[in-house]
């Protein structure tokens, strides 16, 4: 059992360079996230998707857009990079409780490294 | 506002002694509340969560939890600490209403052997 994948786990790229990050879950969760982690500031939220075709600006969402065509994937795309988009980018995934209707815990990828120089 | 507050960014043990990493939330609403753990170059993993159940929580690896809500605290301990526990940990705090969760600026633990 895979759990969430992210490709690639680095990737180094020059300013103004575009890129697009995969993250696939295979548990059938509805609820996706995009995070970036940075030293001292924990992690901060990009954008999230709360089912297919959905998605919604976090706290950080400037300079990224993503897409949820499909359940399973979510993608995080870089239209132009720049420095300050160095970062590590964590996906995560959630579910909801079929009794409570609350939502459960988050489910990690192992992280996807990105230098932009 | 809600908020989660990691009150250490560093703390050092002795292995063999106990582990406190203290975290505090601010919430009108009952909250959902985790601590998730991050080796280096890894992601993150979950060590227990609260969801309104019991308030003494247990996790893996020998971590516990208590979630007291006249303190609004959900301080993570272990009795004993081990070489392998090193790493970051993460308090978290799901929103209530949303699907949003907010992380703590972390506390990186030390074991000193």
């Amino acid at each position: 059992n895979a759990g969430v994948t992210q490709t690639p786990k680095f990737r180094v790229l020059k300013t103004g360079q575009s890129m697009t990050l995969l993250c696939a879950q295979d548990m059938n969760h509805e609820y996706m996230y995009w995070y970036r982690q940075d030293p001292g500031m924990g992690l901060r939220l990009i954008h999230y998707s709360v089912g297919e075709g959905t998605t919604a600006k976090g706290e950080v969402p400037d300079g990224y857009n993503v897409s949820r065509l499909k359940k399973q994937n979510f993608l995080l795309g870089l239209e132009s990079a720049a420095p300050s988009q160095t970062s590590v980018y964590f996906c995560a995934s959630s579910y909801q409780h079929l009794t409570s209707g609350l939502t459960g815990e988050l489910f990690f990828g192992e992280g996807s490294r990105l230098t932009v120089l | 506002a809600q908020s989660v507050t990691q009150l250490d960014s560093h703390v050092s043990v002795s292995e063999g002694t106990p582990v406190l990493l203290r975290c505090n939330y601010s919430s009108s609403y009952s909250p959902s509340l985790f601590w998730y753990v991050q080796h280096p170059n890894k992601g993150l993993q979950l060590l227990l969560k609260y969801t309104s159940a019991a308030t003494l929580v247990k996790g893996i690896n020998g971590f516990e939890a208590e979630f007291k809500k006249s303190e609004t605290s959900f301080h993570l301990t272990k009795p004993s600490a081990h070489m392998s526990d090193a790493a970051e940990y993460f308090c978290v705090f799901r929103t209530s209403g949303t699907y949003k969760y907010i992380f703590g600026t972390g506390t990186r633990l030390k074991v000193l052997a």
